[in-house]
């Protein structure tokens, strides 16, 4: 089974400054795919950025971007120049590449972006 | 562009009641569709996925079904509801062969008293 572990329940960040989030996960597979989603007071998930597994380039997204470590099974999001609209939840997820349909998600980090 | 639309946007229902929420996509065809549902304070957890019309696939055991009438339409449904039941319910489309990168919709917020 995958699991998906963010490790940091709430974080907090000035207006403009960077921040990173973390995650980290589980699994026997080899070829993957793994994402961002941020969930606004709206409720809506939202697709912030992908990353498949077989890239060793890190994916960005205008101020979005990752640092992923295959070896450590690690996949941080660090978001540039903070907005008061990225005050969101941010959930990491996984889905193998060959088996099921499940996108497995961690348990997500509250993120308040302060004036 | 695709869109994806879900209703109704809240429910309240009482416990042993009949349960219909609707999903639709827009401008994509032949979608992989699910049906996910998010607990207070927890990530989601996929209920069901169809990869085509009156195809479903359940994950979960649970007091709810689905089904597929149209190849872009998905719906969720219950016989009688039970307390546990409430959540906030979420339809997400992908389209193969990128089945793996899911777009959700707006979302439905189900409160059972």
């Amino acid at each position: 089974a995958q699991t998906v572990t963010q490790s940091q329940p709430e974080m907090s960040v000035q207006e403009a400054e960077t921040v990173t989030l973390s995650c980290t996960y589980d699994t026997s597979e080899n070829n993957y795919y793994l994402f961002w989603y941020k969930q606004p007071p709206s409720r809506q998930m939202i697709l912030v950025i992908r990353q498949e597994a077989y890239k060793q380039q890190n994916a960005t997204e205008n101020r979005f971007s990752v640092n992923f470590q295959k070896a450590a099974k690690s996949f941080s999001l660090k978001i540039s120049d903070s907005q008061l609209g990225d005050t969101a939840m941010y959930f990491c997820a996984f889905i193998p590449s060959n088996s099921g349909y499940a996108l497995n998600f961690g348990k997500g980090t509250s993120l308040l972006v302060t004036p | 562009s695709q869109t994806i639309h879900q209703w109704p946007a809240t429910l309240v229902q009482p416990v042993g009641s009949p349960l219909s929420l609707e999903c639709t996509v827009e401008g994509t065809s032949n979608p992989n569709l699910y049906w996910y549902r998010q607990a207070a304070g927890r990530g989601l957890q996929l209920l069901f996925y169809s990869v085509g019309i009156g195809q479903i696939s359940s994950e979960v055991p649970q007091n709810l079904s689905a089904s597929r009438p149209q190849d872009r339409q998905f719906i969720l449904s219950s016989k009688k509801l039970l307390l546990s039941d409430s959540g906030f319910y979420l339809c997400a489309w992908s389209v193969p062969p990128r089945r793996e990168t899911q777009y959700f919709g707006p979302g439905t917020r189900l409160l059972v008293l």
